[in-house]
């Protein structure tokens, strides 16, 4: 079954400093791979994805995500973090396809401290 | 930018009542889906829908829900008896098929 782990429950990152955000995922094939983010009583918002071709891929709101398909890992990164990025980020899989259901992690709460 | 809205955003409702979530997907997509978050918990998939008909749901989505297109712009999800357990924060979704789902901004159920 497909799986997603995002190890860190809670991060916290000073304003300024760079994000590395940690997901590993299971499946049996190269799924498609997103990150989503949600602020507090907000829905839930694409960040970027990942379907094909060049395994860095760049998001929203300066955000950026690598494929990397021997480590099973999508991880998200930013080179500096603003406070305004203080949410819950989610990484998730769909089978290649896309038009199926999102399995999620458990989710990364970011805290940024000044 | 077109949007997935929802509605109401809270619903509070008697154990054992019916409960009707309302949501309106972007115009031109064609595939719906409906998740949940119980609170301090993973979003987990409920059921994806297209061409009038349920595509997949999963073992969550069981003889009290069920989800219905009645017109050209709503797709709701109902719960027919709800129960304690079926608090949680309601995500629609829609998508255009091969392309990411885009999500509206829930609708907190909370069962009495």
């Amino acid at each position: 079954a497909q799986s997603v782990t995002q190890p860190d429950i809670h991060i916290t990152v000073s304003e300024g400093a760079s994000l590395e955000l940690r997901c590993n995922y299971s499946y049996g094939a190269t799924p498609y791979l997103f990150w989503y983010v949600q602020s507090p009583g907000q829905g839930l918002q694409l960040l970027l994805k990942y379907f094909s071709g060049d395994t860095l891929v760049q998001g929203i709101k300066g955000f950026e995500a690598e494929f990397k398909r021997s480590q099973s890992s999508f991880n998200l990164r930013k080179p500096s973090v603003h406070w305004s990025d203080a949410a819950e980020y989610f990484c998730a899989v769909a089978p290649q396809g896309g038009f199926q259901k999102l399995v999620f992690g458990t989710g990364t709460r970011l805290l940024v401290s000044p | 930018e077109p949007e997935v809205t929802q509605t109401p955003s809270h619903q509070v409702t008697q154990m054992g009542q019916e409960v009707i979530l309302r949501c309106v997907p972007i115009s031109n997509h064609l595939y719906f889906y409906w998740y949940r978050q119980i609170l301090g918990q993973k979003v987990e998939f409920l059921v994806s829908f297209y061409n009038n008909e349920i595509s997949e749901k999963s073992e969550i989505f069981d003889d009290q829900f069920s989800v219905e297109r009645p017109d050209g712009s709503n797709f709701t999800l109902k719960i027919r008896s709800t129960k304690l357990e079926d608090s949680a924060m309601y995500f629609c979704a829609s998508s255009q098929g091969n392309q990411p789902q885009h999500f509206g901004d829930g609708t907190r159920l909370s069962i009495l």
